[in-house]
């Protein structure tokens, strides 16, 4: 089968710079995805990794070790309105997405 | 243009009650894809059409669960004889085959 773990809370400055990691277990291995969530919206497309190593889009750099079954998301100067959930997710084989649980970042002032 | 929509945007039900759910995906998407989201969990994978074809549908959860997609577009899940535990959002995301998948905004269903 396939897992994912994540920690299910963070709390960061608003400012400050946040990491949420991701380790997971899978055969077929494709690549990492992260979604965003808001209370009460869709998840909304963030990064993609099929490859090792880091991709950067404005804020929010993606990151993935495939030899260490790990990856993180990392949040450069938090705004309020990065507080969501966010989700890692595992695109293995012919196999949709399979999801973590999600990290809740809660951004405080 | 317009994103993925989904109707209705809230269902309240019976217990054994059934219901659909509809799913509007994006032009031109081929997959579209059901998952399941209770409170505090991630979507889970219920079933994904590429085209008109259930490409796989490992996780509904029971029979009381059906999709079809008839003409590779609209899609509707169907579930019957509905349970308590069948409450959650209902997601539908829709894609171009091997990119990335776009939400619509769900469906929340209370069964009482």
């Amino acid at each position: 089968g396939q897992s994912l773990e994540q920690p299910s809370e963070v709390t960061a400055v608003e400012g400050a710079i946040v990491q949420i990691n991701c380790t997971y277990q899978t055969s077929g291995f494709y690549g990492l995805s992260w979604y965003q969530q808001h209370d009460g919206g869709a998840p909304t497309f963030l990064s993609y990794n099929g490859l090792d190593g880091l991709e950067e889009t404005g804020r929010f750099s993606s990151f993935l070790s495939r030899s260490d079954s790990y990856g993180y998301l990392l949040l450069q100067e938090l705004q309020m309105k990065d507080s969501a959930s966010y989700f890692c997710a595992v695109l293995s084989g012919n196999t949709p997405l399979v999801f973590g649980k999600g990290t809740r970042l809660s951004v405080i002032a | 243009g317009a994103g993925v929509s989904q109707t209705p945007s809230n269902k309240v039900t019976e217990k054994g009650k059934y219901v659909e759910l509809r799913c509007d995906p994006i032009s031109g998407h081929t997959a579209l894809y059901w998952y399941r989201q209770s409170l505090g969990q991630g979507p889970e994978f219920l079933i994904y059409f590429q085209g008109t074809g259930a490409a796989d549908d490992s996780g509904l959860p029971n029979d009381r669960f059906f999709a079809v997609r008839p003409e590779g577009s609209v899609s509707t899940l169907k579930i019957q004889r509905t349970e308590r535990g069948d409450s959650a959002v209902y997601l539908c995301a829709s894609s171009r085959p091997g990119n990335e998948q776009f939400f619509g905004p769900g469906t929340r269903l209370t069964v009482l």
